[in-house]
């Protein structure tokens, strides 16, 4: 089945910092990327959209200069917190849809990465 | 509005006994329908999904799925749970034409031995 990777699963940061998170899809070719917020025992919540050669398109109430999307190629997608705050820590999870399935219609997550600003 | 419901909270069962894990939709159309398990600190794992064609889907790890129609409904069930399917389960519903997912708030799922 289609895989997709995280990096890093953890990352501890001080506050006022950057942090860039990447996700990777493994053996399949992805032009639409997602990424998701997880708070303690709550669902997810959609960020923004990633394409693949343009802009991200982000969800109601997101920050796009705080939450900066870049899908640079294929494969990757990454998703950077600038000037992090306490507030920002989070679980995020990213997701890919593999345009070659028939059907087209599963997304596959990647592992998360557990952000702690400290 | 879309949305997905998870009526429940939690659901706790006793291994071996049947599990439901329920789940209401309000989308327009035919929408895709996913049900996805999650344990600690990991990312979504896919358990099945129905696309169209019968009623019934089985999905992985013995699980499967209701969907009605008339009562827009997609409820989760396995005839025998285990302890190790506690875990958080998510619904998840895809408005056919449309790119993203609606998730429902999760069920925590606890199977006691």
């Amino acid at each position: 089945g289609a895989v997709v990777s995280q990096h890093p699963s953890r990352v501890i940061c001080k506050s006022g910092t950057s942090v860039k998170i990447e996700c990777r899809s493994l053996d399949f070719q992805a032009t639409t990327m997602f990424w998701y917020r997880q708070f303690p025992k709550k669902s997810l919540m959609l960020m923004a959209t990633s394409n693949e050669g343009s802009k991200a398109t982000y969800e109601q109430g997101v920050e796009k200069d705080k939450f900066l999307i870049n899908h640079a190629s294929l494969t990757l997608s990454t998703l950077t917190v600038t000037s992090a705050h306490p507030e920002d820590s989070s679980f995020y999870i990213c997701s890919a849809r593999d345009p070659g399935l028939a059907g087209n219609n599963e997304q596959f997550f990647g592992p998360g990465t557990r952000l702690t600003v400290l | 509005a879309q949305s997905v419901a998870q009526p429940e909270d939690q659901v706790n069962v006793a291994e071996g006994n049947p599990l439901t894990v329920k789940c209401t939709y309000s989308v327009s159309g035919n929408p895709y329908l996913f049900w996805y398990v999650q344990y600690p600190n990991r990312g979504l794992q896919f358990l099945l999904k129905y696309i169209t064609g019968d009623n019934l889907v089985k999905g992985s790890y013995g699980f499967e799925a209701e969907f009605n129609k008339s009562q827009t409904s997609f409820h989760l069930k396995k005839p025998s749970a285990l302890v190790s399917d506690s875990a958080l389960y998510f619904c998840a519903v895809r408005p056919r034409g449309y790119n993203k997912l609606i998730f429902g708030a999760g069920t925590r799922l606890a199977v006691h031995p």
